[in-house]
């Protein structure tokens, strides 16, 4: 069973862009969440998708939204790009219930210039 | 408010040796725990997981332990080989309705030959 997959890989934009972002999950998954890795925050939670409702979301400004659709792709934007939004941004996916595991796709290095 | 910290930021060993990794969190409303790996230019990797009914639990060369009265959890790795060299987060869901997962800092295992 094929696993999570993020594209692009890797982002290079500058201050002030917006960007998307995509995930899509491993079949059968259709709770998707949204994490940001950096070297100073570690991972913090974004956002979870089921059945294309925004179930949770962290504390992070309005600049940063989601969606998904009906297949359980997830798409996450970025608004108006700061320095600071420079990040590993990960998806993971799981089937539907609080303990069902989260298996996370390899990443997006999103660099701001 | 919630949080998951590590006791340690880095742990070296020898190839063949036991590790131990420790957590400590402090939401007591947590009743989910699972470890992860990362290795380099990759997403977490799932390891093992513990729900709060538990003290322990046992995988391959792996063993969850949590100690819900001190809020510390860890994870036992045997035989340490040198592919376990990676850094390990891990990570907690608070009760109720609460979808996102909760990352500590990680710990950095160095597996010398």
């Amino acid at each position: 069973k094929a696993g999570v997959t993020q594209t692009p890989r890797y982002l290079i934009k500058t201050r002030g862009q917006q960007v998307t972002l995509s995930c899509s999950p491993i079949s059968g998954h259709r709770s998707v969440s949204w994490y940001q890795q950096t070297p100073g925050q570690g991972l913090q939670f974004l956002f979870e998708y089921f059945s294309e409702t925004q179930r949770n979301k962290g504390n992070f400004p309005g600049r940063f939204s989601g969606r998904q659709f009906s297949n359980s792709r997830s798409e996450m934007n970025v608004s108006t790009l700061e320095l600071g939004d420079s990040a590993l941004y990960l998806c993971a996916s799981s089937r539907s219930t609080r303990t069902d595991t989260q298996y996370f796709g390899p990443g997006t290095r999103l660099t701001v210039l | 408010g919630e949080s998951v910290g590590l006791h340690l930021p880095t742990l070296s060993v020898q190839e063949g040796d036991n590790s131990i990794i420790n957590c400590a969190y402090s939401n007591s409303a947590s009743d989910y725990f699972i470890w992860y790996k990362q290795e380099s230019g990759k997403g977490p990797q799932f390891i093992i997981d513990i729900r709060s009914n538990m003290d322990k639990r046992q995988g391959q060369r792996v063993t969850v332990l949590l100690n819900k009265t001190v809020k510390h959890l860890s994870l036992q790795i045997a035989a340490t080989q040198p592919g376990d060299s990676a850094v390990y987060f891990c990570a907690e869901k608070g009760g109720g309705s609460n979808y996102k997962l909760t990352f500590g800092k990680g710990t950095l295992l160095t597996v010398n030959p």
